[in-house]
């Protein structure tokens, strides 16, 4: 079947460790997008990649960083800047910017 | 600034009757909306979209209401289910990124 997949499902990170979460589509679509949801809120937007080799911030994407080299996959990396990493990551991707976003089953990030 | 926002945080209803739920957004230049689902630890799925071209639109037991004079959108669920139980976020999407509500908890009493 198609959809996203992200992975792993739990990360724990170690102070001072960057960590990296997989997403990966089989959609065929052009956008991909990363999300935190912190506990009883909405989801803010991380980065954003409308098309292969590019990628634009988002609201929130100091100590952040990611990758499009491929359009099956866009691979978010939580770096040691990133002072409070603790929540819930998602991952959606759509076939343009202004259609709907299917969502992976996240990652949730927990500080050891 | 752009936002949006619901008027509930928590919605209760009983099994079999007919759930609103209300989302108001700031930004009249937003032209697509969408409403999603969001079970515990999974992510959003998809229910319902509509662009600012309409004022209403069906699905399947659903039916989002677009009211742009006072910028606000509803969704009716006919006839609750316990498995509609979730959290329900409306989305408004602007120069092609999407801004989350805070969500409401739909539950749905037996």
């Amino acid at each position: 079947d198609g959809g996203i997949t992200q992975s792993p499902k739990y990360l724990f990170r170690k102070e001072g460790q960057n960590v990296t979460l997989s997403c990966e589509q089989n959609l065929n679509h052009d956008a991909m997008y990363w999300y935190r949801q912190d506990p009883g809120q909405g989801l803010r937007l991380i980065y954003y990649s409308q098309i292969v080799n590019d990628f634009q911030k988002g609201d929130i994407a100091e100590g952040y960083s990611v990758s499009r080299e491929k359009k099956e996959s866009f691979p978010l990396t939580v770096t040691s800047a990133q002072k409070n990493p603790t929540a819930f990551y998602l991952c959606a991707s759509s076939f343009y910017s202004n259609q709907p976003q299917h969502f992976g089953d996240g990652t949730r990030l927990s500080i050891l | 600034g752009e936002s949006v926002g619901l008027h509930l945080p928590t919605l209760s209803v009983q099994e079999g009757d007919n759930s609103i739920i209300n989302c108001a957004y700031s930004n009249s230049a937003s032209d697509y909306f969408i409403w999603y689902k969001q079970e515990s630890g999974k992510g959003p799925q998809f229910i319902i979209d509509i662009r600012s071209n309409m004022d209403k639109r069906q699905g399947q037991r659903v039916t989002v209401l677009l009211n742009k004079t006072v910028k606000h959108l509803s969704l009716q669920i006919a006839a609750t289910q316990p498995g509609d139980s979730a959290v329900y976020f409306c989305a408004e999407n602007m120069g092609g990124k999407l801004i989350f509500g805070q969500g409401t908890e739909l539950s749905v009493k037996p």
